[in-house]
């Protein structure tokens, strides 16, 4: 069965340095969604692509968040500099299409800790 | 601002039993509703969803109504102990270039016990 594919699985990095995850969609999605999931909360949507535009940003802080999908399949999220508040699960997810009936798939996620 | 909301944190059943699982949400134009479970150290995986029209939707033990104004409630039936896991309730927007985005509630931790 084919999967939402995330690395690291883990990352542990000091505050002020700069930190990447990668994701890889399932194969034909082109809807792509970065989660963020803090603990005790659910996961709250970062941004999403349909192919390789931006459709949605407006709860990433932009100041130190950045994301890419240059060729509309992989992704990759960068925080820099990183804040101990960024510590959370970082949660990738695709779907087929932005449409309904909004299933999306999700990535193991990627736990950072900000030291 | 919390759209969706799932009070309560945690809840304990006993194999065999009904455990029925609520969310509440305050946005009136959301559209369809999924829930999804979630294992420790993995990502979470769909479970069911219904649309907003519709006010039941069954999938072998697991049965999501949507009944009451802006409530639904997630009901498995009979409970088993790899039933255990967090269970979140989303919701989505049918609109605009956000199609398809999820709004998630805090989660229930449900536990089984034999």
């Amino acid at each position: 069965e084919a999967e939402v594919a995330q690395s690291p699985r883990y990352k542990i990095t000091e505050k002020s340095q700069a930190v990447a995850f990668w994701c890889d969609p399932i194969s034909g999605h082109a809807t792509l969604y970065w989660y963020r999931q803090i603990l005790g909360q659910g996961p709250e949507l970062l941004v999403q692509f349909q192919d390789e535009s931006v459709v949605d940003d407006s709860q990433l802080p932009k100041d130190r968040f950045s994301a890419e999908r240059l060729k509309g399949v992989d992704s990759t999220l960068k925080i820099q500099p990183a804040e101990l508040g960024d510590s959370a699960m970082y949660l990738c997810a695709s779907s087929y299409s932005g449409t309904s009936p909004y299933e999306q798939y999700f990535g193991p996620g990627t736990r950072l800790t900000v030291t | 601002d919390q759209q969706v909301k799932q009070n309560s944190p945690s809840l304990s059943v006993q194999e065999g039993r009904i455990s029925i699982l609520n969310c509440d949400y305050t946005n009136s134009m959301f559209d369809y509703f999924l829930w999804y479970k979630k294992y420790p150290a993995e990502g979470p995986t769909f479970l069911i969803s219904i649309s907003s029209i519709k006010d039941k939707n069954e999938d072998g033990r697991f049965t999501v109504l949507n009944k009451s104004a802006k409530h639904l409630s997630l009901h498995i039936v009979p409970s088993q102990p790899g039933d255990s896991a967090v269970y979140f309730c989303a919701a989505s927007l049918d609109r605009g270039s956000t199609l398809g985005r999820l709004y998630f509630g805090r989660g229930t931790q449900l536990t089984v016990w034999p």
